[in-house]
């Protein structure tokens, strides 16, 4: 198994540009996110996805957003991207227990982004 | 939603003396607490985890402890070694969401 994979690495952008950072499980977890890690604050949720079809957003949302048409597969896309969109970002997946019981959350290998 | 806070966040220690992390949450309907250690340039790896119907759970060097009551868990590592070094962020479950903490620099100093 891959695990989590998640492209490309390092990506720079000029403002208002827009792109997508591609993320990919091969687990068939059902819960997959985007978290944004920035110096002294953690791991801030964006968005996320309990299954195929079904996403939602998370404390710091805007000016991103996400999809979910297939398990395997969640990109997080930047539609006019800002210096203030700086950031490592990390795709995450898990599998679903009964009760909504927390598990294992599977990080990928994250993406360096600098908005100039 | 659940607020973590995480303290401290920078620790330093000697290497063979034990370190503690402490982090409260808010939501009494938080049920999992992971702890995961991240290297410099590396993803989060989970370490340890543990449910809300246990108080206690070790492998090895590393323990982690649960009061509910307080609302607070902790992360101790004995015996320290240098390749403990990394950033370790604890994490509070409730329903379909991680809320993280912000992160604890661990230096080991040989």
């Amino acid at each position: 198994n891959a695990g989590v994979t998640q492209t490309p690495k390092f990506q720079v952008l000029k403002t208002g540009q827009s792109m997508t950072l591609q993320c990919a499980q091969d687990m068939n977890h059902e819960y997959m996110s985007w978290y944004r890690q920035d110096p002294g604050m953690g791991l801030r949720l964006i968005h996320y996805s309990v299954g195929a079809g079904i996403t939602d957003q998370g404390e710091v949302p805007n000016g991103y957003n996400v999809s979910r048409s297939t398990t395997e597969d969640f990109p997080l896309r930047l539609l006019s991207a800002a210096p203030s969109q700086t950031s490592v970002y990390f795709c995450a997946s898990r599998y679903r227990r009964t009760g909504e019981e927390g598990t294992e959350a599977f990080f990928g290998q994250g993406t360096r982004l600098t908005v100039v | 939603g659940e607020n973590v806070e995480q303290h401290p966040s920078t620790l330093s220690v000697q290497e063979g003396d034990s370190a503690v992390i402490k982090c409260t949450y808010s939501d009494s309907a938080s049920n999992y607490f992971p702890w995961y250690k991240q290297e410099l340039g590396k993803r989060p790896q989970l370490i340890i985890d543990i449910r809300s119907n246990v108080g206690e759970k070790k492998d090895q060097r590393i323990a982690v402890t649960l009061n509910k009551t307080a609302k607070h868990f902790s992360l101790h590592i004995t015996e320290t070694q240098p390749e403990d070094s990394a950033v370790y962020f604890c994490a509070a479950n409730t329903g379909n969401q991680f809320y993280f903490g912000t992160g604890t620099s661990l230096t080991v100093i040989p």
